[in-house]
C-alpha cells in the first residue's frame, strides 16, 4: 500500500534562511505522481507542483526547488531565502497510476514558521 | 475563475445530530473528491465522483456518511448521526479528467466540523 512520510512535524527558521522539507514515499507502482501542497492560515490547500515517476529532473520555480530521488524514494522541497509569507503547513502527496481515481495519499504535513 | 467552494466554513453540532456539507467544484471539472483531516492525523481520502457517479468510496468510514452529486455539479456529504470522532476538517477537491495522468486537484478551504 502507498504511504507518505513527512518526518518533520514543525520547523522554525528566521527570515532569509534556506529550509528543506523532507518527504519519503512508499509505493509498489512503477508509475506514480508526487505532489506538494501549501496550506496557508486561510485553510485551503494550494497546489505547488506535480512530478511523475519518470521525470527525475529537479525543478526550480523562483525561491522554490524540488529534489526527486527515486533511489531513496524521496521528494524534498527547499525554500531559498525564506520569507514570513512562506509560513504555512506543507503537505507532500502521492497518487498511483494504478488507481484509476487518482486519489491522493498525504503525508502528515510539516508546519513551517518563518520568523522576521 | 472561481475556485472550489465549500459551505459552511465551520459547523458545531451535538452528538447525534445531522450535518450536511456542500462542495461546489470548479466549473467543468468532472472529478470531485472528498477528504478529511481528523485532528493530528493525515488528510485521508473519503470518496471520488466522476460526474454524478461514485467511482471509489473505499475511504468512507461507515454508513453514517452519505455523499451525493446530483446532476454532476455540486456535491453534498451528510453525516447522520454525527459522532464525536467525526470532528475534523473536511476538504473537497476537483480536477479535470486527463487521460493517462493524474491531474492536479484543486482544493477548497475546507469545512471545520466540531461534534460536541
Amino acid at each position: 500500500a502507498q504511504k507518505v512520510t513527512q518526518a518533520q512535524t514543525e520547523i522554525s527558521v528566521v527570515e532569509k534562511e534556506d529550509v528543506t522539507l523532507d518527504c519519503v514515499y512508499e509505493t509498489r507502482d512503477t508509475t506514480y505522481y508526487l505532489f506538494w501542497y501549501k496550506q496557508p492560515p486561510s485553510g485551503e490547500l494550494v497546489f505547488l507542483i506535480r512530478r511523475n515517476s519518470f521525470d527525475e529532473q529537479n525543478e526550480i520555480s523562483g525561491r522554490y526547488s524540488w529534489n526527486f530521488q527515486k533511489s531513496t524514494s524521496s521528494f524534498n522541497f527547499t525554500i531559498t531565502a525564506s520569507q514570513v509569507v512562506d509560513s504555512a503547513v506543507y503537505f507532500c502527496a502521492l497518487s498511483e497510476a494504478g488507481n484509476a481515481g487518482n486519489m491522493l495519499t498525504f503525508g502528515g504535513g510539516t508546519r513551517l514558521m518563518v520568523k522576521p | 475563475e472561481a475556485g472550489v467552494t465549500q459551505f459552511p466554513s465551520h459547523s458545531v453540532i451535538e452528538k447525534g445530530q445531522t450535518v450536511t456539507l456542500r462542495c461546489d467544484p470548479i466549473s467543468g471539472h468532472d472529478n470531485l473528491y472528498w477528504y478529511r483531516r481528523v485532528m493530528g492525523k493525515e488528510i485521508k481520502f473519503l470518496l471520488h465522483f466522476v460526474k454524478e457517479s461514485k467511482q471509489d468510496e473505499s475511504g468512507m468510514p461507515n454508513n453514517r456518511f452519505l455523499a451525493e452529486r446530483t446532476g454532476g455539479t455540486y456535491s453534498t456529504l451528510k453525516v447522520q448521526p454525527a459522532e464525536l470522532e467525526d470532528s475534523g476538517v473536511y476538504f473537497c477537491a476537483s480536477s479535470q479528467v486527463l487521460p493517462l495522468m493524474s491531474a492536479e486537484q484543486f482544493f477548497g478551504p475546507g469545512t471545520r466540523l466540531t461534534v460536541l
